[in-house]
């Protein structure tokens, strides 16, 4: 299995205001996890990934932060938003000893 | 560093003909793999194909197939029998082995017409 759920689908916040997105994943163990963010019709950017509990890598300087206080469980967090962090935001999980990477139904943030 | 590039921003094909989809990449490594990922209007993302470095056949999974040229740094994605449910923009990725994450291109927006 490669389910992976997240939550929300769909936020409305203000700009200010704190974020937080989770995501988990079932059927394995030590899995490493991607956060993406997808602005509208654009591709994706890679935000943060993790090989494993509590080890998290950052790709693009921002005012999000990760963690990953439990093996499947992924959490995306902002103490104030901005509008810029609208987009759609991807979890993703790749599987040890596999190597392709799949992906969660997705978060839509809009920040108004 | 590596670097996915996918040259056409968006194409169009008619119904039950078959359509390719270019990506090049540039990477260092000798060991690595390829992708292609599906986003249609829903903006799940799905993977499509998948493809080792170290095997030199070609993958196929039913109506997609691809053409991978390692010298070239070449993996375009063929459609055929293109169907409505394929309309989506395509993406082409590449990873290196070990925990490195996906290289995304920016995507080839598809539309399959009627």
């Amino acid at each position: 299995s490669q389910t992976i759920h997240q939550w929300p689908a769909t936020l409305v916040q203000p700009v200010g205001s704190p974020l937080s997105l989770e995501c988990t994943v079932e059927g394995t163990s030590n899995p490493n996890l991607y956060w993406y963010r997808q602005a509208a019709g654009r591709g994706l950017q890679l935000l943060f990934y993790s090989v494993g509990i509590g080890q998290i890598s950052s790709e693009v300087p921002q005012n999000l932060s990760a963690s990953r206080p439990q093996d499947r469980q992924f959490i995306l967090s902002s103490k104030k938003l901005l509008l810029s962090d609208s987009g759609f935001y991807l979890c993703a999980r790749r599987d040890r000893n596999a190597y392709e990477q799949y992906f969660g139904p997705g978060t839509r943030l809009t920040v108004t | 560093a590596q670097t996915v590039t996918q040259s056409q921003p968006e194409m169009s094909v008619q119904e039950a003909e078959t359509v390719t989809l270019s990506c090049t990449y540039d990477t260092s490594e000798n060991n690595y793999y390829l992708f292609w990922y599906k986003q249609p209007p829903s903006r799940q993302m799905i993977l499509v194909i998948r493809q080792e470095a170290y095997k030199q056949q070609n993958a196929t999974e039913n109506r997609f197939s691809v053409n991978f040229q390692k010298a070239a740094k070449s993996f375009s994605l063929k459609i055929s029998d293109s169907q409505l449910g394929d309309t989506a923009m395509y993406f082409c990725a590449c990873r290196s082995s070990g925990n490195t994450p996906l290289v995304f291109g920016k995507g080839t927006r598809l539309s399959v017409i009627a």
